[in-house]
């Protein structure tokens, strides 16, 4: 069975600083992976997800990540945040196979000015 | 946008009381899912359906039933509500096929047992 780890659950980070949250994956088969995000008291949207081809994606607000399959890591980025920035992220993986979505327990994204 | 949509949005009800949640979505996918999302807990899984009245339980099924009698229709039913399901429930849909795959969330449904 597939599972997604997200370990840090807050990440205070100074405005225009650069920020990394960090997800890791387990699975014995291929997967495809997203990221997502939830502004405060809104639902889920779509950052971004990597199906195949180049493991640098690029998606919404700025926003990145690279998958290593080596390290089985899904890692979001961005160069210089915003006050806009702050919500909470979470990561998440559909296996080859069982098709089943699986997500991580989300990480807090607090912008301090 | 994505074609799903949860009603109610909000609701609140007593203790001991049966609800029932839905999920419609029109874009034809395959799996549909049901979340509660409460603080420090992220997303957990409730229920979710892989088919037409194939569905399996989630982590947090306990006090929660489902069915799936249509590709478009998820519902999810409390059977007697208590305090410790006051949370907010997302439905999800998804569908993976010819190497691509995608993920769709409603907006949610705050519910509050009193």
């Amino acid at each position: 069975a597939q599972s997604v780890t997200q370990l840090d659950s807050q990440v205070p980070v100074f405005e225009e600083a650069p920020v990394e949250l960090r997800c890791n994956y387990s699975s014995s088969v291929s997967v495809y992976l997203f990221w997502y995000v939830q502004y405060p008291n809104q639902g889920l949207q779509l950052l971004l997800k990597y199906l195949s081809g180049s493991t640098l994606v690029k998606g919404i607000n700025g926003f990145e990540a690279e998958f290593n399959k080596s390290q089985t890591s899904f890692h979001l980025r961005k160069p210089s945040v915003h006050i806009s920035d702050t919500a909470e992220y979470f990561c998440a993986v559909i296996n080859f196979g069982n098709e089943k979505l699986t997500f991580g327990t989300g990480t807090r994204l607090t912008i301090i000015p | 946008d994505a074609g799903i949509t949860q009603s109610p949005r909000h609701k609140v009800t007593e203790t001991g009381t049966p609800v029932t949640l839905r999920c419609h979505q029109t874009e034809n996918h395959r799996y549909m899912y049901w979340y509660r999302q409460d603080p420090g807990h992220g997303l957990r899984l409730i229920h979710y359906s892989y088919g037409v009245k194939d569905t399996d339980k989630g982590e947090v099924s306990d006090g929660y039933s489902v069915s799936r009698s249509k590709t478009e229709d998820f519902l999810l039913t409390l059977e007697s509500a208590t305090s410790s399901q006051t949370s907010v429930y997302f439905c999800a849909i998804s569908e993976t096929s010819g190497g691509s795959s995608e993920a769709f969330f409603g907006q949610g449904t705050r519910l509050t047992v009193v």
